[in-house]
């Protein structure tokens, strides 16, 4: 998994509150991603970050949030969990936008209940 | 927009059969074209891309894929399948240019199960 760690990698939460999760990357890639896993969908782009401060949005971007402070981080939040976000969270990273393939992170199992 | 088929959900095969996972694209413009595989409980890897040049691609685990532009497929194959292929198989798709040129579209995946 590419010097790409994800924390935690299972959580259990309740409807209306906060989550936050944390991907970390050994890599100093450039370029990291938010995707969930869902059964019938493959993966979903959440959000992207192309610098550090720098993010936009992806294709279910609604109801998260991210930050990316340092090259190494970027942090994924539920401002208000509900249960249509439990998922497979997985990140991932690529050196740059011509570096063409994404690794990925061993993702995050997040329940809402 | 860019969009990726996977049409079968599950594709069974006996081992040591060649087996074939099927992928079609649509997208602006010339493709980048990858596959990726998923173990259980575990991230998606990497096996293959295209980019461009010749149209038979090959990958990691003796994997190739051939891209094929008139028919905008891009089949992985494998002349000889084991059981440890058994896994979760993506297809994704990016465009060359333009806005969110460098975001992946993933298919929804298909279950390869190799029957001992």
């Amino acid at each position: 998994d590419a010097g790409i760690t994800q924390s935690p990698r299972h959580k259990v939460t309740e409807t209306g509150t906060p989550v936050t999760l944390r991907c970390h990357q050994t890599e100093n890639h450039r370029y990291m991603y938010w995707y969930r896993q869902d059964p019938g969908h493959g993966l979903r782009l959440i959000h992207y970050s192309y610098g550090v401060k720098d993010t936009d949005k992806g294709e279910v971007s609604d109801g998260y949030s991210v930050s990316r402070s340092k090259t190494e981080d970027f942090l994924l939040t539920l401002e208000s969990a509900t249960s249509s976000q439990t998922s497979v969270y997985f990140c991932a990273i690529s050196a740059s936008s011509d570096s063409y393939e994404q690794y990925f992170g061993p993702g995050t199992r997040l329940t809402v209940t | 927009a860019q969009s990726v088929a996977q049409p079968e959900d599950q594709v069974n095969v006996a081992e040591g059969n060649p087996l074939t996972v099927k992928c079609t694209y649509s997208v602006s413009g010339n493709p980048y074209l990858f596959w990726y595989v998923q173990y259980p409980n575990r991230g998606l890897q990497f096996l293959l891309k295209y980019i461009t040049g010749d149209n038979l691609v090959k990958g990691s685990y003796g994997f190739e894929a051939e891209f094929n532009k008139s028919q905008t497929s891009f089949h992985l194959k494998k002349p000889s399948a084991l059981v440890s292929d058994s896994a979760l198989y993506f297809c994704a798709v990016r465009s060359h240019s333009g806005a969110g040129s460098y975001q992946l579209t993933f298919g929804k995946g298909t279950k390869l199960s190799v029957i001992p």
